[in-house]
C-alpha cells in the first residue's frame, strides 16, 4: 500500500520569512496530492492540491510543486503569518475520483511574531 | 451550504461499551469517508462508502469495528467491545461527483474517551 512520509516533525519560522515541507511517497500510482492544515482541536482544512499532470501551482502565498519521477512533492508558504501557525498534512491518493487518502505524519508550524 | 457534521463532538465510554458515531455528509456527495485521527498523527483510513455500499474497509482494524450508509447520505460507524487503544478523534469526510471528486470536505470530528 501506499506510505507518505513528511518532514519535518516541527518547524519555526520568523513571522515574514517562508517555510517550506516536504512529503514522499511510495506509490507511482498515486496521482492526486492535497495539503491539509488543521488548528489545535478543528477539522482539517484543504489548502491546497495538486494533480499529477500539473508540476507546480500557486495561490496567493501557498504554492506547491510535485516532482513525480522522484517521486515528492512540497508545500511553499511564503510571508509567513502569526494565523499559518497550525499542523499541515500531506496526502496521496490513487486514480483521479473517489479514493482514500493516505496521510503523512503531520508538521507543526510555528510562526514567530 | 452547510458542511460536514458529526455527533457527538465528545464521546465518553467504559471499556467494552458499544457507541455509535454519526457523520452527516454535504448534501449530494456521494461519497464518505471515515478515517480515524490518533494524537499527534496523521488521520488514517477506515472505510469508505460509495452511495450506500462500502467500497473498501481494508482499513478497519478487526472486526469489532462496522459501518453502515444505509439511504446514501447519513453514515454511522459502530464500535463493539471498545478498548482503550480506541480513544481518538474519529473524521468523517466526503466528496461528491462531477468534475471534482478529488477533494474530501473534513468533519470537525468525534473525540471517543474509552476509560
Amino acid at each position: 500500500g501506499e506510505n507518505v512520509e513528511q518532514h519535518p516533525s516541527t518547524l519555526s519560522v520568523q513571522e515574514g520569512d517562508s517555510a517550506v515541507i516536504k512529503c514522499t511517497y511510495s506509490d507511482s500510482a498515486s496521482n492526486y496530492f492535497p495539503w491539509y492544515k488543521q488548528e489545535l482541536g478543528k477539522r482539517p482544512q484543504l489548502i491546497i492540491d495538486i494533480r499529477s499532470n500539473v508540476g507546480e501551482k500557486k495561490d496567493q502565498r501557498i504554492a506547491v510543486t510535485l516532482n513525480k519521477t522522484a517521486k515528492h512533492f512540497s508545500l511553499h508558504i511564503t510571508e509567513t503569518q502569526p494565523e499559518d501557525s497550525a499542523v499541515y498534512f500531506c496526502a496521496a491518493k490513487r486514480n483521479f475520483g473517489n479514493e482514500k487518502l493516505t496521510f503523512g505524519t503531520g508538521t507543526r508550524l510555528t510562526i514567530i511574531p | 451550504g452547510a458542511g460536514v457534521s458529526q455527533t457527538p463532538s465528545n464521546k465518553v465510554t467504559e471499556k467494552g461499551k458499544y457507541v455509535e458515531l454519526r457523520c452527516d455528509p454535504i448534501s449530494g456527495h456521494t461519497a464518505l469517508y471515515w478515517y480515524r485521527q490518533s494524537l499527534g498523527q496523521g488521520p488514517e483510513f477506515l472505510i469508505y462508502f460509495q452511495g450506500t455500499g462500502a467500497a473498501d474497509d481494508s482499513g478497519l482494524p478487526n472486526d469489532r469495528f462496522f459501518a453502515v450508509r444505509p439511504e446514501g447520505s447519513v453514515s454511522t460507524l459502530k464500535i463493539q467491545r471498545t478498548e482503550r487503544g480506541d480513544s481518538a478523534v474519529y473524521l468523517c469526510a466526503s466528496s461528491g461527483s462531477g468534475a471534482n471528486t478529488d477533494t474530501q470536505y473534513f468533519g470537525p470530528g468525534t473525540r471517543l474517551t474509552v476509560l
